[in-house]
């Protein structure tokens, strides 16, 4: 069981590249999320989606999209990358049937834009 | 608006010592709940113990306990007998939104503990 996958691990772009995070995991959770780190900071929340083809803006959405076509698959999609998008980038995903509602992360993904 | 804050930026404790991690939280939401993350230095997010705001009894998960003062808006986690592998971030977090179960993380304590 693999729980909540994420690749790659680390990237590099440059300022305007375009890129996408993957994420995918096998626990057949409904809701699914993407949240980024600032050193020495918390977790923001990016976008979210509660089901296939259903998706939310988070607290800090700007410079993102993201689609989710399948239970398993939600991308992260960065458009035109800039400074302020270096970050660790976490995918985390709950069950709407669990009682405690508790996400469950991936790695995380690094990325610095030079 | 939903807030948490962890006042601790770092913390240095002796090993085999109890320590205890400090989280206020706000929201006007009658029902919420309250979350505990491990960050060790290899960046994973490690879920800890979780609290329901209508659950009558602090939660525990082995040397994991936590302070749930309803009143006070506080959750603070009580990590009994330190182990040098305690020594980590550590993320407190509230569940904003029962629909979407979003979460809202404080700014981290980072534990160090000492031999």
């Amino acid at each position: 069981n693999a729980g909540v996958t994420q690749t790659p691990k680390f990237r590099i772009l440059k300022i305007g590249q375009s890129m996408t995070l993957q994420c995918t995991q096998d626990m057949n959770h409904n809701y699914m999320y993407w949240y980024r780190q600032d050193p020495g900071m918390g977790l923001k929340l990016i976008y979210y989606s509660v089901g296939a083809g259903i998706t939310d803006k988070g607290e800090v959405p700007n410079g993102y999209n993201v689609s989710r076509s399948t239970t398993e698959d939600f991308p992260l999609r960065l458009e035109l990358a800039a400074p302020s998008q270096t970050s660790v980038y976490f995918c985390a995903s709950s069950s709407r049937f669990s009682g405690t509602d508790t996400q469950y992360f991936g790695p995380g993904t690094r990325l610095t834009v030079l | 608006a939903q807030k948490i804050t962890q006042t601790q930026p770092g913390m240095f404790v002796q090993e085999k010592e109890a320590v205890t991690l400090d989280c206020t939280y706000d929201t006007s939401d009658p029902s919420y709940g309250l979350f505990w993350y491990k960050q060790p230095s290899s960046g994973e997010m490690i879920f800890l113990i979780y609290q329901g705001s209508y659950d009558q009894q602090n939660a525990t998960e082995g040397r994991y306990s936590l302070n749930f003062q309803k009143a006070r808006k506080s959750a603070n986690l009580v990590i009994s007998a330190s182990q040098l592998g305690d020594s980590a971030m550590y993320f407190c977090a509230m569940r904003t939104d029962k629909g979407a179960q979003k979460l809202v993380f404080g700014q981290g304590t980072r534990l160090t503990i000492n031999p």
